[in-house]
């Protein structure tokens, strides 16, 4: 079983849409969880940590299921700016692990 | 808005030849990485650098990598003998604490032929 495992997508929606995207990870005991977002060709930016009580920024709902071990961005009221690929990074756990481990992300196309 | 800048933003170079990558990390942040991430592929961990020294590495990141912070703002990444498969955009991050929270330059792409 891969360690984080995303739905590659495409998702296309119309402006507008609420969609969600789910990523699995295969360790259980990770700790951290995180949102990247990454557009075609650039660098991932970070759009959110996932807490475990869920957590909410804007249009944006961060959500951890530990006992399912995955992980969950929903998107509300779409916009065309979107549109990119979300990337899951799960931290390894231990306090002598510092590296992120990533999906290969979701592509979201929102359509006007 | 501080960023993470890396030069050069592309490089092409012969299989074997020396390649080095540098990024100036965010001046206050005190963890430093390099990912990279193969066209169509994930983004991968290669190293992480906290208080002068690999703090981890992951398996691609053999003898043929090294990185090294020479002064107070530097961080590079030097590959001795490039390979055909090392042909990637490396990524360049930096941390304030390790919380997971990486903040990464636009990258470096580097062509091997």
């Amino acid at each position: 079983r891969k360690e984080v495992e995303q739905d590659p997508g495409p998702f296309n929606v119309p402006e507008g849409a609420t969609v969600a995207f789910n990523c699995t990870y295969s360790n259980s005991a990770s700790q951290s969880f995180f949102w990247y977002r990454q557009d075609c060709r650039k660098e991932p930016k970070l759009l959110m940590s996932v807490y475990s009580s869920g957590n909410e920024d804007g249009r944006f709902t961060a959500q951890l299921n530990r006992a399912s071990q995955y992980i969950s961005l929903l998107i509300r009221d779409s916009k065309l700016s979107d549109s990119a690929t979300y990337l899951c990074a799960v931290k390894a756990p231990g306090a002598g692990s510092y590296q992120l481990t990533f999906g290969k992300g979701t592509k979201l196309s929102v359509i006007p | 808005e501080p960023e993470v800048t890396q030069t050069p933003s592309h490089q092409v170079t012969q299989m074997g030849q020396e390649v080095i990558l540098r990024c100036v990390p965010i001046s206050n942040h005190l963890y430093f990485y390099w990912y990279r991430q193969i066209l169509g592929q994930k983004v991968e961990f290669l190293v992480s650098f906290y208080n002068n020294e690999i703090s981890e590495k992951s398996e691609i990141f053999d003898d043929q990598f090294s990185v090294e912070r020479p002064d107070g703002s530097n961080f590079t990444l030097k590959i001795r003998s490039t390979k055909l498969e090392d042909s990637a955009m490396y990524f360049c991050a930096s941390s304030r604490g390790f919380n997971g929270e990486l903040f990464f330059g636009e990258g470096s792409r580097l062509t091997v032929l």
